[in-house]
């Protein structure tokens, strides 16, 4: 079946640092999805992708749908202590099928 | 506006008992989703409804799982018998037809059976 690789598995910053994380696949997904989980709570939608090169900004968090369609990026610029917890990739192949979900990145800011 | 709404939020339980989780979907999402998270295999998706039928239960783990979506607004999973590999966080998802993907999670149920 599908895979995601989600790297790296955990991040260490310092408030005020840049944080760049990526999502490859073996094979090809038509739409990328970025969530976030906080502690104690479900993933919410970051971002979501749907073309091949598209680049979407949300505030401070901007995402790539990379060219070849197996992988995806995501950047956070200036980060702050909120930005503190897991981060998700998803893939979907077709519109209506299941999300494939990667590994996760834990983030962890200090102040 | 409400969101997806779970209970319990955690629940313990000895096993061999049987165990039922429950959702409320955001009013007018006709698409429902099982999800359950482990540090081992991360999020994997258990079970989805459309309009209340269940369409694709692939990722039920055993036929100890159950689930059901009576009518719109309420899905229960079920585990009977449990047991102590079923702990986990178990979330429910709801999204619209036109943004199928486009899923909103509850806080989850976090399950610990001893």
């Amino acid at each position: 079946g599908q895979q995601l690789n989600q790297s790296p598995q955990s991040m260490f910053i310092q408030e005020g640092e840049d944080v760049s994380m990526n999502c490859t696949s073996s094979s090809i997904f038509n739409t990328w999805l970025w969530y976030k989980q906080e502690p104690g709570e479900g993933p919410v939608l970051l971002i979501a992708l749907y073309k091949a090169g598209e680049l979407t900004s949300n505030g401070r968090l901007t995402a790539q749908f990379g060219i070849t369609r197996k992988d995806s990026f995501l950047n956070i610029s200036a980060s702050i202590p909120s930005d503190v917890g897991i981060y998700f990739c998803a893939g979907q192949l077709t519109s209506g099928s299941r999300l494939t979900f990667g590994e996760g990145t834990q983030l962890t800011v200090n102040p | 506006d409400a969101g997806v709404i779970q209970s319990p939020r955690h629940e313990v339980t000895e096993m061999g008992q049987e165990v039922t989780l429950r959702c409320k979907p955001i009013s007018g999402h006709d698409y429902l989703f099982w999800y359950r998270q482990t540090m081992m295999r991360g999020l994997e998706l258990l079970i989805y409804f459309n309009n209340n039928v269940p369409i694709d239960d692939s990722g039920m783990p055993e036929d100890r799982f159950s689930a059901k979506m009576p009518n719109a607004s309420f899905s229960t999973l079920k585990i009977q018998p449990s047991e102590p590999r079923d702990s986990a966080v178990y979330f429910c998802a709801s999204s619209l037809g036109t943004g199928f993907h486009i899923q909103y999670f509850g806080a989850g149920t976090r399950l610990s059976v001893l």
